[in-house]
Formats: structure tokens, C-alpha cells, sequence
């Protein structure tokens, strides 16, 4: 059964800082890994979509990763503002592509 | 437009009473989902739907009865309430390789 972790659960940095959010998973079968971003309230909002047989995905100041024979992805957050603080989250998509296992969650605060 | 929606946003009921909730994506996705975010805000499924037949029903009680009309809709109703319901329930929908998108949430409480 597929289990995904994220590390750290929790984290505060000042602005301006480079991050990175861990996420790894135990079954290297997946079809896809995706990242998404919660506010606290509210829904979850799709940041990168990186395909099994893609290595990254970039989007503005985002970048994420996927080594997929290690488990692991990770979110690259450049210059990080007090609107990137949300809770990240990371979730695989099993190769029979009936749904999403998700990890923890990490609670991004970025302070001013 | 939404192209994932579910209502109501907010449902506060009493134990015991039987409730429903509403999801429609405007997407044309073959799948849609319902997930449990728990207090501790950990996502789990709850069950996947394909073209409108049950793929996955991931050992929730047999209270919680989704429904899937056609493509576009999977409702969540839930009999005989109780008070460990209370969660925020997400609705999502996704084409096979292409992401999930995810409803605004229903946050249930029951009291």
C-alpha cells in the first residue's frame, strides 16, 4: 500500500529565503505526483503536475522534482513571501490512476 | 466558472439526522472522488468513482452512500450522522495522467 511522508511538518523561514519541502513515497509505481497548496479554510489549489516520466516541472518561483526509482520529490520556493505561507501538500497518483495518496502536509509560514 | 463544486460550503447538523452532499465538475473527467480531511488535516479517500461506477471504496462505514447520476456528478449522502463525522469533505475530479482538481470543501459539523 502506497504511503507518502513529507518533511518538515512544519516550517517558518523570513522572507526572502530559498525552501525546499521533502515528499517521498514507498511505491516507486506511480503515474504521477502532484503538488498542491491549501489555505487554511479552504480548498486545495493544484501548483505542478510532473509526469512518472519527467524529472521536473517550474512554474513561476516553483520548481518540484521527482526521482522516481528513490521515492522522493522535491518543492523548490525562490525568494519566498509571506503569501507563499500555506500548507504544501503532495500527493502520488497510482499507475491504475484511481486516486491520490496523499502525504501530511507541511505548514509553510514565511514571516515579513 | 468552477470547475469543481460542491455544496453546501457549510452543514451543521445534529447527531442522528441523515445529510447529503452535492458535487458536479464541469470538466468532462471520466473520475470524481470524495475525500476526508481530518482534524489533523490529513487527506484519505473515501471512494473513486470511474464513468460512474465505484472503483474504490476505501472501508468507510456503510453510512456514507455516494451516488453517481452521470459523469459529471457524485453526491455523498451520510445516514444516521455521528458526532466522529464531523471533518471537511472535498469532492475531486481528474482525467487519468492530467491532476486532480479539487472542490472548495464542505466543512460538516455534527452536534
Amino acid at each position: 500500500k502506497q504511503e507518502v511522508t513529507q518533511i518538515p511538518a512544519a516550517l517558518s523561514v523570513p522572507e526572502g529565503e530559498n525552501l525546499v519541502l521533502n515528499c517521498s513515497f514507498t511505491d516507486s509505481a506511480i503515474y504521477n505526483l502532484q503538488w498542491f497548496r491549501q489555505d487554511p479554510g479552504k480548498g486545495l489549489t493544484s501548483l505542478l503536475l510532473i509526469q512518472s516520466s519527467q524529472r521536473e516541472q517550474t512554474s513561476g518561483r516553483l520548481n518540484a522534482s521527482l526521482d522516481k526509482s528513490s521515492g522522493r520529490s522535491t518543492l523548490y520556493i525562490a525568494a519566498s513571501q509571506p503569501g507563499d505561507s500555506a500548507t504544501y501538500l503532495c500527493a502520488v497518483e497510482g499507475n491504475a490512476g484511481n486516486m491520490l495518496t496523499f502525504g501530511g502536509g507541511t505548514r509553510l509560514m514565511v514571516k515579513p | 466558472d468552477t470547475a469543481v463544486s460542491q455544496t453546501p460550503k457549510y452543514l451543521v447538523t445534529q447527531m442522528g439526522n441523515d445529510k447529503s452532499i452535492k458535487c458536479e465538475q464541469n470538466l468532462g473527467h471520466d473520475t470524481m472522488y470524495w475525500y476526508k480531511q481530518d482534524s489533523k488535516k490529513f487527506l484519505k479517500i473515501m471512494f473513486s468513482y470511474n464513468n460512474k461506477e465505484l472503483i474504490i471504496n476505501e472501508t468507510v462505514p456503510n453510512r456514507f452512500s455516494p451516488k453517481s447520476p452521470d459523469k459529471a456528478h457524485l453526491n455523498l449522502h451520510i445516514n444516521s450522522l455521528e458526532l466522529g463525522d464531523s471533518a471537511v469533505y472535498f469532492c475531486a475530479s481528474s482525467q487519468w495522467g492530467r491532476g486532480a482538481f479539487f472542490g472548495q470543501g464542505t466543512r460538516l459539523t455534527v452536534v
